[in-house]
């Protein structure tokens, strides 16, 4: 069985341009969650759908960041434009289920280098 | 506001010792505790989950402790092994399927 896909697995750009993640969970999995890990540090939220509701977006930066899950499968994470800061490992995830109790299986994760 | 403490320096631990890692918090009343094995350039791996009213849970080699009043939870790999060697991840999870992650501690176990 497949586990949570994303591509690309590394991302160099300049800043002030266009960056796009795809995260593809695992089948079946209801819940997914995007990450940011930042060197030395543990993941930490950025935005969590139940199906395709965006039921947790809290911690997102919505002036540069957006994401989409439009059929409540897979996800695509967004930032216009990038900036130095924002150079870190993007991290997706799904679980099965909702509330307490959620495992989540964790992607490779997608390093963006921002020069 | 929330804060989430793991060991602040690295482990190291000879082959075959017991090697403890902590997670300790503030501000936080978490309905469960979860830890996670992260290798260098790949996602967490889920280990172990222990809800708020259990004290020890167990899995082969690991055990996880969860102290409440102590606000602590304590993570220990017995017989280890080089293998063993990774950061941990300790996560409080809240309500509606929310986890918080510490910051990870780096073990290294050596031959």
């Amino acid at each position: 069985e497949a586990g949570v896909v994303q591509s690309p697995r590394y991302k160099i750009i300049e800043k002030k341009q266009p960056v796009a993640f795809w995260c593809n969970p695992i089948s079946g999995h209801n819940t997914l969650y995007w990450y940011l890990q930042n060197l030395g540090q543990g993941p930490e939220l950025l935005i969590r759908y139940e199906n395709e509701e965006a039921v947790d977006d809290s911690q997102l930066p919505k002036d540069r960041f957006s994401a989409e899950r439009l059929k409540g499968v897979d996800s695509t994470l967004k930032i216009q434009p990038a900036e130095l800061g924002d150079s870190a490992v993007y991290l997706c995830a799904s679980s099965f289920g909702q509330g307490e109790l959620n495992e989540q299986f964790f992607g490779p994760g997608t390093r963006l280098t921002v020069l | 506001s929330q804060k989430i403490e793991q060991n602040s320096e690295a482990l190291n631990i000879q082959e075959g010792k017991t090697a403890t890692l902590t997670c300790n918090y503030t501000n936080y009343s978490p309905a469960y505790l979860q830890w996670y094995r992260q290798d260098p350039g790949r996602g967490p791996v889920f280990l172990l989950l222990i809800r708020e009213n259990e004290k020890e849970k167990r899995k082969e080699r690991l055990k996880v402790t969860f102290d409440t009043t102590l606000k602590q939870s304590l993570f220990h790999i017995t017989a280890s092994q080089p293998a063993d060697s990774a950061t941990y991840l300790c996560a409080l999870g809240g309500g509606a399927g929310k986890s918080t992650f510490g910051d990870g501690t780096t073990l290294t176990v050596k031959p």
